[in-house]
């Protein structure tokens, strides 16, 4: 029961940098999901999608970009990191229909120094 | 003033106390509505769930919705050292999108 996975776990950066943080699902879901959470100010939605080739800006969608090339993985890539964008990153998952609630990763903790 | 109102604590009881976490908010098109915890650590996971105003009880979980007021509730009844996380309230219309509050920070010491 795999659920939805997160890779890396943990990652530091450097300011400039680029990385793509990999989101992956086994749940067969229509809708994936990216957020970040900050002390303070919870969780807020960066991009989602709601299914394959598909993406949406969210709340926070600035210096991101996603890609959702397969049904099962989502990606989100930072192209010139920042120190803001130090965070906790979450990926989530849905059916879709509006009644079925989201199902979380375990997060990558992001540190851009 | 944001959609989702919730006190971020932290909150600290003895083990065996009753708990009450509440959040408010201001979107009457919000339909249903959800309690998330999160461990240290980890994910948020789905708690309790509900779409309609009342009571829905899940062992020593209780989470009460009162459309009218704008306000819910997740209560826990004997709590334990293992129920110490962060509580997460969240709702949602018909777009689909998850509106989170802040969470709230629980600690039962044994």
């Amino acid at each position: 029961n795999a659920g939805v996975t997160q890779t890396p776990k943990f990652r530091v950066l450097k300011t400039g940098q680029s990385m793509t943080l990999l989101c992956a699902q086994d749940m067969n879901h229509e809708y994936m999901y990216w957020y970040r959470q900050d002390p303070g100010l919870g969780l807020r939605l960066i991009h989602y999608s709601v299914g394959e080739g598909t993406t949406a800006k969210g709340e926070v969608p600035d210096g991101y970009n996603v890609s959702r090339l397969k049904k099962q993985n989502f990606l989100l890539g930072l192209e010139s990191a920042a120190p803001s964008q130090t965070s906790v990153y979450f990926c989530a998952s849905s059916t879709g229909y509006s009644n079925q609630p989201q199902h979380f990763g375990d997060g990558t903790r992001l540190s851009i120094l | 003033q944001k959609e989702v109102e919730q006190d971020p604590g932290p909150l600290s009881v003895p083990e065996g106390a009753i708990v009450s976490l509440n959040c408010t908010y201001s979107n009457s098109a919000f339909q249903y509505f959800m309690w998330y915890r999160q461990y240290s650590r980890k994910g948020p996971e789905l708690l309790m769930y509900t779409y309609s105003s009342g009571n829905k009880e899940d062992g020593r979980f209780t989470a009460q919705v009162d459309k009218s007021s704008k306000y819910i509730s997740l209560f826990i009844r004997d709590s334990q050292p293992s129920d110490s996380a962060t509580y997460l309230c969240a709702m949602k219309g018909n777009t689909g999108k998850l509106i989170f509050g802040q969470g709230t920070t629980l600690q039962v010491k044994p």
